[in-house]
């Protein structure tokens, strides 16, 4: 398995309060991912990374931003949590764009907004 | 914009017998890859099959294997003796060749496939 570590796995906070979760690999990859898994939808890209202090813009970014100081950590802030976020968050990392490379995933983390 | 549609939200497939999961895609590139994703309860997301669009051969995967029709944008995933391991949601993805793309997966909605024994 790839080292992709997600943390908390578990939170429940309130509506306006912010949410920062972190996405922390071993294995030195440069692109990191984040994406929510909801009902009906699947998955669906929010931010990623390719590379320090280099991120884009997904499908769904709106209320969320993200940061990578470092090449093993990749951030997802919610500023002000809404319960429309609720969702399970799965970061993902790939060695490079070439789609022959494997995008690996951790294991996620549920988020329940109140 | 590349779409991928899972028009089956339930499956269920008898041990020992043979499903076929459906997915379609709409793609104007040449160049991308489709994938197979399982997620058993644990929600941790593994591979289970890739697929290039340049290769007419369809990928197979020991009891796994898929039908890829490139015309008509299909990319079904075929199950030979359903185990009751293989109890999950199964994703359909695509990924683009054009390496601006950020490498990305886009996604179908998932198909909740449930075997019986």
């Amino acid at each position: 398995d790839a080292g992709i570590t997600q943390s908390p796995r578990h939170k429940v906070t309130e509506t306006g309060t912010p949410v920062t979760l972190r996405c922390h690999q071993t294995e030195n990859h440069r692109y990191m991912y984040w994406y929510r898994q909801d009902p009906g939808h699947g998955l669906r890209l929010i931010h990623y990374s390719y590379g320090v202090k280099d991120t884009d813009k997904g499908e769904v970014s709106d209320g969320y931003s993200v940061s990578r100081s470092k090449t093993e950590d990749f951030l997802l802030t919610l500023e002000s949590a809404t319960s429309s976020q609720t969702s399970v968050y799965f970061c993902a990392i790939s060695e490079s764009v070439d789609p022959r490379e494997t995008q690996y995933f951790g294991p996620g983390t549920r988020l329940l907004v109140l | 914009a590349q779409t991928v549609t899972q028009s089956q939200p339930e499956m269920s497939v008898q041990e020992a017998e043979t499903v076929t999961l459906s997915c379609t895609y709409d793609t104007s590139e040449s160049d991308y890859y489709l994938f197979w994703y399982k997620q058993p309860p644990s929600r941790q997301m593994i591979l289970v099959i890739r697929q290039e669009a340049y290769k007419q051969q369809n990928a197979t995967e020991n009891r796994f294997s898929v039908n890829f029709q490139k015309a008509a944008k299909s990319f079904s995933l075929k199950i030979s003796d359903s185990q009751l391991g293989d109890a999950a949601m199964y994703f359909c993805a695509y990924r683009s060749g054009i390496y601006n793309q950020g490498g990305k997966l886009i996604f179908g909605q998932g198909t909740e496939l449930s075997v019986k024994p």
